[in-house]
């Protein structure tokens, strides 16, 4: 079935390093691509959203890039910080919003 | 503007048991989706309700039902636990019916299966 694969699992950066979090989908028609933060027992949190027609979106540190034909889109965080630390998880619709597995972030003073 | 709220935040149940949780959606959203995440998991859809019309459904057994109200409310149905039915149960509203839709979560409730 349709689904959407996120890498990697875990990751590890030093304070003031960038991090990015690659996502894959397999349903071509899908036109909407979120990404979630989701802190330890929070909910999960809408950080920023790609739709189709652009090719990337910037809000502050966190941008997200879409590759329609390759079929993957990511998101990059930049100067990170404590913060940041969560779990992110992308999103893609295949039918409805279907999840990746979540990447765990860790940013180490 | 009021957030998406559930009830209740914990519950424990044993094996056979039914189960019924409760969401008010985000004001001004008419659509509802259902979601467990299994503890290190991603959330996985379970069904999603529009203009209480069922609107949608993943991958899950017929003794997980949902309802939608009037007031766009709604409330998860499980039947028959199983001990794997332990996990977070995330309700989350939209503004349309659609899949390109943001979707805003509630804070979930936790069920535990012993």
């Amino acid at each position: 079935g349709e689904n959407v694969e996120q890498h990697p699992s875990t990751l590890s950066v030093q304070e003031g390093d960038s991090a990015v979090i690659k996502c894959t989908y397999s349903d071509s028609a899908s036109n909407y691509f979120p990404w979630y933060k989701q802190e330890l027992g929070k909910r999960p949190q809408l950080i920023i959203d790609i739709r189709s027609n652009v090719g990337e979106k910037k809000d502050q540190r966190i941008a997200v890039t879409l590759n329609k034909t390759a079929k993957h889109f990511s998101l990059h965080i930049t100067e990170t910080q404590p913060e940041d630390s969560a779990v992110y998880f992308c999103a893609a619709p295949t039918g409805k919003l279907i999840f990746g597995q979540g990447t765990t972030l860790q940013v180490k003073p | 503007e009021t957030g998406v709220t559930q009830s209740p935040t914990h519950l424990i149940k044993t094996r056979g048991q039914q189960v019924t949780l409760r969401c008010s959606s985000q004001s001004g959203h008419n659509t509802v989706s259902w979601y467990q995440q299994a503890l290190g998991q991603g959330p996985q859809f379970i069904f999603q309700y529009y203009r209480e019309e069922e609107n949608g459904r993943g991958n899950f057994p017929p003794r997980f039902s949902g309802l939608q109200f009037p007031n766009y409310s709604s409330e998860l149905n499980v039947n028959a636990l199983e001990l794997d039915d332990s996990a977070l149960y995330l309700c989350a509203s939209s503004s349309s019916g659609l899949e390109n839709s943001p979707l805003h979560f509630g804070n979930g409730t936790r069920l535990t299966v012993t």
